[in-house]
């Protein structure tokens, strides 16, 4: 697809349930990032990819959160024993190896999850 | 630590009006970039506008321009001819690394809703 896509858009769980969260992004676009926007608040960064490494995940809460991208391309985001405080809007983002001067991201429409 | 700053949780403008939206920075950084993001209700950020530290000349980007003041640490987002569909959230945001591009990873403020009306 043209932009970064983001399953499920919206997805309810129950208190220590395990989620995955799925980032498909743009073609060619080697960088990727997880950010989680809690209500009320900007993205914070969560995670960021370089091809299939974890470049800096200085921004994961705790060892409940894991994420991978085996492949270079489709990166999961895994909540293991989920807390009604993992409640927010998880937002994907890509962009090029060697970004264009400005260095935007391009966002995906977020996948929501709510914790009961 | 960097850090954004928003003050304004919302603000209302007039369609066709120009509109202000504030944002100041911190960082000890010598080389870092400044941008604006526009958050819809579909929830989807939207790249609006970049300013780099070394940069001469404010940016600007068809109505959207960006008054630099680095002395200031100022990055305020200008929206001249404000239409109803500029009506959204938008997130001042810093680039954090000494190098430019190196990681991309953002900071972001925590917004500033702006309503249009007709």
């Amino acid at each position: 697809g043209a932009g970064v896509s983001q399953t499920p858009s919206n997805k309810v769980t129950e208190k220590g349930k395990y989620v995955e969260l799925r980032c498909d992004p743009i073609s060619g676009h080697t960088a990727l990032y997880w950010y989680r926007q809690s209500l009320g608040q900007g993205p914070e960064f969560l995670i960021y990819f370089q091809g299939t490494g974890a470049a800096d995940d200085s921004g994961l809460p705790n060892d409940r959160f894991f994420a991978v991208r085996p492949e270079g391309s489709v990166s999961t985001l895994k909540i293991q024993r989920t807390e009604r405080g993992d409640s927010a809007v998880y937002l994907c983002a890509s962009s090029l190896t060697v970004p264009p001067r400005t260095g935007e991201l391009f966002f995906g429409e977020g996948s929501r999850l709510t914790v009961l | 630590a960097q850090k954004i700053t928003q003050t304004q949780p919302g603000m209302f403008v007039q369609e066709k009006e120009a509109v202000t939206l504030d944002c100041t920075y911190d960082t000890s950084d010598q080389s870092y970039g400044l941008f604006w993001y526009k958050q819809p209700s579909s929830g989807e950020m939207i790249f609006l506008i970049y300013q780099g530290s070394y940069d001469e000349q404010n940016a600007t980007e068809g109505r959207y321009s960006l008054n630099f003041q680095k002395a200031r640490k100022s990055a305020n987002l200008v929206i001249s001819a404000s239409q109803l569909g500029d009506s959204a959230m938008y997130f001042c945001a810093m680039r954090e690394g000494r190098t430019r591009g190196a990681t991309n990873k953002l900071i972001f403020g925590t917004g500033t809703l702006l309503a249009v009306q007709p």
